[in-house]
């Protein structure tokens, strides 16, 4: 089955800098990356996602880059604010929905 | 986004008692809906998927007696802890599908088994 690792489990940055984590996946099968926030007490929520025919999406101050053939996929935060700060999951999920996910970052942004 | 709605948020029972969980897909019609367990400081970990009109799907490890999984409409889940023990005292979370590979969740229940 398929086997994510996620890096690091833990990020400081100053406010206004970038954060990145990143992600390596184990099954080729694996065709969709969906990254998720987390904040304390709640349910993951769905930040940005990747399918396997793309190889970078951005949407505003967030970005996501995927590498097929290292099978390895990054999450990029520029410019980030203080509430950007909570846990952050990857995810990869091959055609049969069966989603896996990396052991998250906590994310802290000191203002 | 599709919205996935979970209750309780927060449920504290006594040892011995069983809890029932609810997850509803509040804009759409979810024939699947997951089940995830997750531990303080932990990732989340796939404990069913849950098929609409048909037997859960679990995974390796967990007891399917001890926690009951039903799927009754296209719109409801629900996850019964049944027998409860402090150690099943966790943050429980479900899912559902769009688009065929999106997965939206819920707010997630907090379990307190005393």
């Amino acid at each position: 089955g398929e086997n994510v690792e996620q890096h690091p489990s833990t990020l400081s940055v100053q406010e206004g800098d970038s954060a990145v984590i990143k992600c390596t996946y184990s099954d080729s099968a694996s065709n969709y990356f969906p990254w998720y926030k987390q904040e304390l007490g709640k349910g993951p929520q769905l930040i940005i996602d990747i399918r396997s025919n793309v190889g970078e999406k951005k949407d505003q101050r967030i970005a996501v880059t995927l590498n097929k053939t290292a099978k390895h996929f990054s999450l990029h935060i520029t410019e980030t604010q203080p509430e950007d700060s909570a846990v952050y999951f990857c995810a990869a999920s091959p055609y049969n929905n069966d989603m896996r996910f990396g052991a998250g970052t906590r994310l802290t942004v000191k203002p | 986004g599709a919205v996935v709605s979970q209750h309780p948020s927060r449920v504290i029972c006594k040892s011995g008692t069983s809890v029932k969980i609810e997850c509803r897909s509040l804009d759409f019609q979810a024939t699947t809906m997951f089940w995830y367990r997750q531990f303080p400081k932990q990732s989340l970990m796939l404990m069913a998927t849950s098929n609409e009109g048909s037997k859960a799907t679990y995974e390796q490890g967990v007891e399917k007696d001890k926690f009951l999984i039903n799927h009754a409409s296209l719109t409801l889940s629900t996850l019964t802890v049944t027998s409860a023990h402090p150690e099943d005292s966790s943050f429980y979370i479900c899912s559902a599908i769009v688009r065929e590979t999106e997965a939206f969740f819920g707010q997630g229940t907090r379990l307190t088994v005393v």
